[in-house]
């Protein structure tokens, strides 16, 4: 079983619609979480980090399920530049970080 | 502010070839990383270096080397390249903290090709 597990898609959506996307996780230690988010032949950058209580940022919210060891990350209103690859991110242990490897969406006109 | 730069941004090698990929950032931060993204799967650690004049192993350390040559840069070696090393090399570097909760910035890459 992969340290980190992500659906890969791809996710085809229209614009304005509400997607999610989920990511497991086999570590119950970890205690770090994190999405990035990678366009096509670029490098990753944060979107946002995953609290315990869960967190929003903007049209983003991450949640992370510790009982069943998952992080969830939901776009509302979705937007032709939300069309990106997303890595779940796991923090192992000290300067160690397993990457998942991501989940494609694209947002149809 | 430049942020992580990494040259070359591609290179073709034959097997056997040796090269050197060049990280450097201006973010004054103390960890810096190598990965490897290789398609399905995911991005995964070579070396790292928490902090100047330190490097550890990561995942996938073998048929690598690297040098801390100081805080703002963290250079990766392949001394014998072989086709199995064909990938995307990025470097990362964090800010200063506990080593586990801290944002990664990448920089954009360097696409190997080994003949």
């Amino acid at each position: 079983r992969k340290e980190v597990e992500q659906d890969p898609g791809p996710f085809n959506v229209p614009e304005g619609a509400t997607v999610a996307f989920n990511c497991t996780y086999s570590n119950s230690a970890s205690q770090s979480f994190f999405w990035y988010r990678q366009d096509c032949r670029k490098e990753p950058k944060l979107l946002m980090s995953v609290y315990s209580s869960g967190n929003e940022d903007g049209r983003f919210t991450a949640q992370l399920n510790r009982a069943s060891q998952y992080i969830s990350l939901l776009i509302r209103d979705s937007k032709l530049s939300d069309s990106a690859t997303y890595l779940c991110v796991v923090n192992k242990g000290t300067y160690k970080y397993i990457f998942g490897t991501g989940t494609r969406l694209k947002v149809l006109a | 502010n430049a942020g992580v730069t990494q040259t070359p941004k591609f290179q073709v090698l034959k097997t056997g070839q040796s090269m050197t990929l060049q990280c450097a950032q201006d973010m004054n931060h103390n960890s810096m990383y190598w990965y490897r993204q290789d398609p399905g799967m995911g991005l995964r650690l070579i070396y790292y270096s928490a902090s100047e004049g330190t490097t550890d192993k990561g995942e996938v350390p073998n048929g690598y080397n690297v040098s801390r040559l100081n805080k703002r840069e963290f250079s990766l070696r392949l001394e014998s390249a072989a086709p199995s090393q064909t990938s995307v090399y990025f470097c990362a570097s964090s800010p200063p903290g506990t080593g586990r909760q801290e944002t990664q910035y990448f920089g954009p890459g360097t696409r190997l090709l080994v003949l």
